[in-house]
């Protein structure tokens, strides 16, 4: 079965400055995919970065970045330069390849400041 | 390329009462997940089909939800009866494969009251 954990507390971050967002994954499958999305307060869901487990490089996508330690069984990810507009829920997600079941965490609260 | 599309957006309904929901993934995407959000939480999985086939059920509560795909495309949850603590936004995703991302209708929020 799969385990998503994220257990930070809301967290509030200065503009233009750099976040990271803690995300460990416990799972027995070889081949999966981790994924994280954010979800502003009017409630969709927006795909922001994917990281193949067999992937060697970290995944990159603009401000976002993906830090995937397989060994420990993190993928945290890193905002950068951080705008007003990154203020909402993120959520770390994981794939198993072979039943394509997507399970989520609980969601770290980001609030952006001026 | 249209998006997934659910509906209603909203439902206010009475404990005890049924309501169902409707999703149309995007077309030619297999896979089909129904979430059931509650606020504040993370979206947990209810129910994935693989084209009109059932993959994953084992977090619905079968005494009173049911799902279905109708010929691989369109799905219904349904709630029967409902319960206060069925309150939540249910959400429904489609995925066309196992290392592409997951794309989410806007949901549909359920008050049981």
């Amino acid at each position: 079965a799969q385990k998503i954990t994220q257990t930070q507390p809301g967290m509030f971050v200065q503009e233009k400055e750099a976040v990271t967002l803690d995300c460990t994954y416990d799972t027995s499958d070889q081949s999966y995919g981790l994924f994280w999305y954010k979800q502003p307060s009017s409630g969709e869901m927006i795909f922001l970065i994917y990281q193949g487990s067999y992937d060697e490089q970290n995944a990159t996508e603009g401000r976002y970045s993906l830090n995937f330690q397989k060994a420990r069984k993190s993928a945290n990810l890193v905002i950068s330069a951080s705008q007003l507009g990154d203020s909402a829920m993120y959520f770390c997600a994981m794939r198993s390849y072979g039943n394509n079941r997507l399970a989520f965490g609980k969601g770290n609260q980001v609030v952006v400041i001026p | 390329e249209a998006g997934v599309a659910q509906s209603p957006r909203y439902k206010i309904i009475e404990k005890r009462q049924s309501v169902a929901f409707w999703c149309n993934p995007i077309s030619g995407h297999a896979t089909l997940y129904w979430y059931q959000q509650i606020l504040g939480q993370g979206p947990k999985l209810l129910i994935q089909f693989q084209n009109n086939g059932v993959v994953d059920d084992s977090q619905l509560p079968k005494d009173r939800f049911s799902a279905e795909r109708l010929k691989g495309v369109d799905s219904t949850l349904k709630i029967q009866p409902a319960k206060l603590e069925d309150s939540a936004v249910y959400l429904c995703a489609s995925s066309s494969g196992r290392n592409t991302e997951a794309f989410f209708g806007q949901g549909t929020r359920l008050t049981v009251v």
